[in-house]
């Protein structure tokens, strides 16, 4: 079965750091590309950011660009989401995500299979 | 970036009806389109991937249809457990952009 379980959530000030952390098991961590998707309190859901399966290649929203990184251990099957430079607006639950998707006529079919609970971030002083 | 404009915002519905979901692309994509369910509280679920290919585990009474710029959601005699909001997604293209959402209630 597949699990993935976030955590490192919490109340930061604005301007301070976060790292969250997603524990997957039940299938092969190191074949699957994977993401993290936040939502805001009674709001829609955001795309965060997103690593290939080897972490050599990562794409993030242009709103988290040179503040959040995201990264992976496939050796512990944990994936990772640096968060610096915090902001109210990134107040959210984020969560882990595995890629699912495939290539077809040359056009690409991405989305999100497994999703775990999430974790609770917020941004206050 | 590809805007999805999802509508309505909300619906009201009884067991027993059928209700449709659209999304609106604001360029093609190719049939790139993701269903996804959420209910309070939990995270969201993989109903429908590819516009029209119902994910493993999913009950046939969903279905989806679409292409270029428009997408619909079909939920066929509605059980007490489809009550839940609803998003479209951007499969095609970074950034993965979603719909606002569709709150699907119980009339």
């Amino acid at each position: 079965e597949v699990q993935l379980v976030e955590s490192g959530g919490g109340l930061v000030q604005p301007g301070r750091s976060l790292k969250l952390s997603c524990a997957a098991s039940g299938f092969t961590f190191s074949d699957y590309n994977m993401a993290w998707v936040r939502q805001a309190p009674k709001k829609g859901l955001e795309w965060v950011a997103t690593i290939s399966y080897d972490g050599s290649s990562t794409y993030y929203r242009d709103s988290v660009k040179g503040r959040f990184t995201i990264s992976r251990d496939n050796a512990k099957s944990t994936l990772y989401l640096q968060m610096d430079s915090l902001r109210s607006e990134d107040t959210a639950t984020y969560y882990c995500a595995r890629h699912g998707g495939y290539y077809y006529d040359g056009y690409s079919y991405w989305y999100f299979d497994f999703w775990g609970p999430g974790t609770m971030v917020t941004v206050s002083s | 970036d590809i805007q999805m404009t999802q509508s309505p915002t909300s619906l009201a519905a009884s067991v027993g009806e059928s209700v449709t979901i659209t999304c609106l692309a604001s360029e093609d994509i190719y049939g790139s389109l993701v269903w996804y369910q959420q209910k309070p509280g939990k995270s969201p679920q993989l109903l429908i991937y590819g516009a029209t290919i119902l994910e493993d585990g999913i009950p046939s009474r969903f279905s989806g249809s679409g292409s270029d710029t428009q997408y619909s959601l079909k939920i066929n005699s509605l059980q007490p457990e489809d009550f839940a909001s609803y998003y479209c997604q951007n499969g095609l293209s970074t950034p993965y952009t979603f719909g606002a959402g569709t709150k699907l209630e119980l009339k």
